[in-house]
């Protein structure tokens, strides 16, 4: 399995509701990544995690609550999101460490609408 | 800070042509580089990649070529196809221990018939 999987493709979301974005991959990659993608531009990231514990936070803001509950799981967890939070959200994984080459694989990802 | 940009937005070529999509980058430490393909609705797909201690690497139709003394990435892709129709993205991972990878603003691919 070479794939990055994220559900749902599509979340329409008020601005009061509890969402969570999903992430799987089973390629024994220990570094996963949630980056966000606004219409043409480049993916931005927000967190990193490498071996289930959070290593990078891009100074995001708390209503975006990410979670590793293991090598194959990440959560992204959306609670009293703003209209301009609606965007692509993508999970990433790779190898961890810095000797991974082709290791960066990104889901279809999440097409967050906050209304 | 770092960044990584490219010189063009958009490129317009004809079918059967070959394409160049150029990327500059500023932090002298990055040890690596990726190049992306991203079409509409989906994620951003690897395409080919090059460690900073070459200077070119081919694969399918596509070839990469680093220059480190201006710091500028390049992606060559021959024989044009629609299918290449796309966005693509630079992307350089700093020498740093988070193993992140900064994404460069993007050319838009248009192949025509």
């Amino acid at each position: 399995d070479t794939e990055v999987t994220q559900t749902p493709k599509h979340l329409v979301m008020g601005m009061t509701n509890k969402k969570s974005l999903k992430c799987e991959q089973h390629m024994g990659h220990r570094a996963m990544y949630w980056y966000k993608q606004k219409a043409k531009k480049p993916p931005e990231l927000m967190f990193v995690y490498s071996y289930e514990k959070l290593s990078i936070n891009e100074s995001v803001p708390s209503r975006f609550s990410p979670e590793c509950p293991n090598s194959s799981l990440l959560n992204l967890h959306l609670h009293a999101l703003q209209p301009e939070d609606s965007a692509l959200y993508l999970c990433a994984s790779s190898p961890a460490g810095t000797g991974g080459s082709k290791g960066y694989t990104f889901g279809s990802g999440t097409r967050l609408t906050v209304v | 800070g770092e960044s990584v940009g490219l010189h063009l937005p958009t490129l317009s070529v004809q079918e059967g042509d070959n394409s160049i999509i150029n990327c500059a980058y500023s932090n002298s430490a990055s040890d690596y580089f990726i190049w992306y393909k991203q079409e509409s609705g989906k994620g951003p797909q690897f395409i080919i990649d090059i460690r900073s201690n070459m200077d070119k690497r081919q694969g399918q139709r596509v070839t990469v070529l680093l220059n480190k003394t201006v710091k500028h990435l390049s992606l060559q892709i021959a024989a044009t196809q629609p299918g290449d129709s796309a966005v693509y993205f630079c992307a350089e991972r700093g020498n740093n221990a988070g193993n992140m990878l900064t994404f460069g603003g993007g050319t838009r691919l248009m192949v025509k018939p």
